[in-house]
């Protein structure tokens, strides 16, 4: 069974600052891996989907990386902005099914 | 990308009863699921919604508890019978498009269930 862990569990950073989000999967026989963000009470907003054959995936002040021999990919988000504070949250994909992590809670101070 | 909505976006049961959750697509999609995501806690598979036929449950969850209907490409129904304090989660719906980009998979904005 797939297992996969973020950490920190919780991230408070001050504006302006760069954020690393980390996540480890057990399994490295994925499909695909993506990342979301869901802001309290919300559902779950797509923010990069990389496949299994990429390295790396970029949008705006994201980027997102893969490394599946060692089962791990990160987030980075540059110059975070208060807008920016959310649940991040990591899903390996294997047959279209979602496993996902616990997520990273993040708070960007003004 | 795909637009998805869900009715009702909240709602507070007794225990005992069913509610059934509707899930809506602008788009023909490939693929539909349903989610859980109990307080505190990620989310979880609960089945695939497959057109036409019985959906897939995941080891935990039975057609029992949470039957599933999908009628057509765009639409499906998630009910939660006989509801106890433990069903209290939200609910999400997700669809794989046939546009957009490939593999990506888009969630509705779920349904928060509270039973009594």
């Amino acid at each position: 069974k797939q297992e996969v862990t973020q950490i920190p569990a919780a991230l408070s950073v001050p504006e302006g600052e760069n954020l690393v989000l980390n996540c480890s999967f057990t399994d490295s026989a994925i499909y695909n891996l993506q990342w979301f963000r869901q802001d309290p009470g919300k559902g779950l907003t797509s923010l990069l989907l990389i496949q299994s054959s990429q390295r790396e995936q970029t949008s705006g002040r994201l980027n997102a990386s893969l490394d599946k021999s060692s089962g791990r990919s990160t987030l980075y988000i540059a110059a975070s902005q208060p807008g920016d504070s959310a649940t991040y949250l990591c899903a390996v994909i294997n047959d279209y099914k979602l496993s996902f992590g616990a997520g990273t809670t993040v708070t960007v101070r003004a | 990308s795909a637009v998805i909505s869900q009715k009702p976006s909240r709602d507070i049961c007794q225990r005992g009863t069913s509610l059934t959750i509707q899930c809506q697509v602008d788009s023909q999609v490939t693929m539909m699921f349903w989610y859980r995501q109990q307080p505190g806690q990620s989310l979880t598979l609960i089945a695939t919604a497959n057109q036409g036929s019985e959906a897939t449950y995941e080891s935990g969850f039975v057609i029992d508890k949470f039957p599933i209907s999908r009628p057509n490409l765009t639409f499906s129904t998630l009910t939660v019978s006989n509801m106890s304090p433990e069903d209290s989660s939200i609910y999400l719906c997700s669809v794989v498009t046939t546009s957009g980009s490939p593999d990506t998979q888009y969630f509705g904005p779920g349904t928060r269930l509270t039973v009594l």
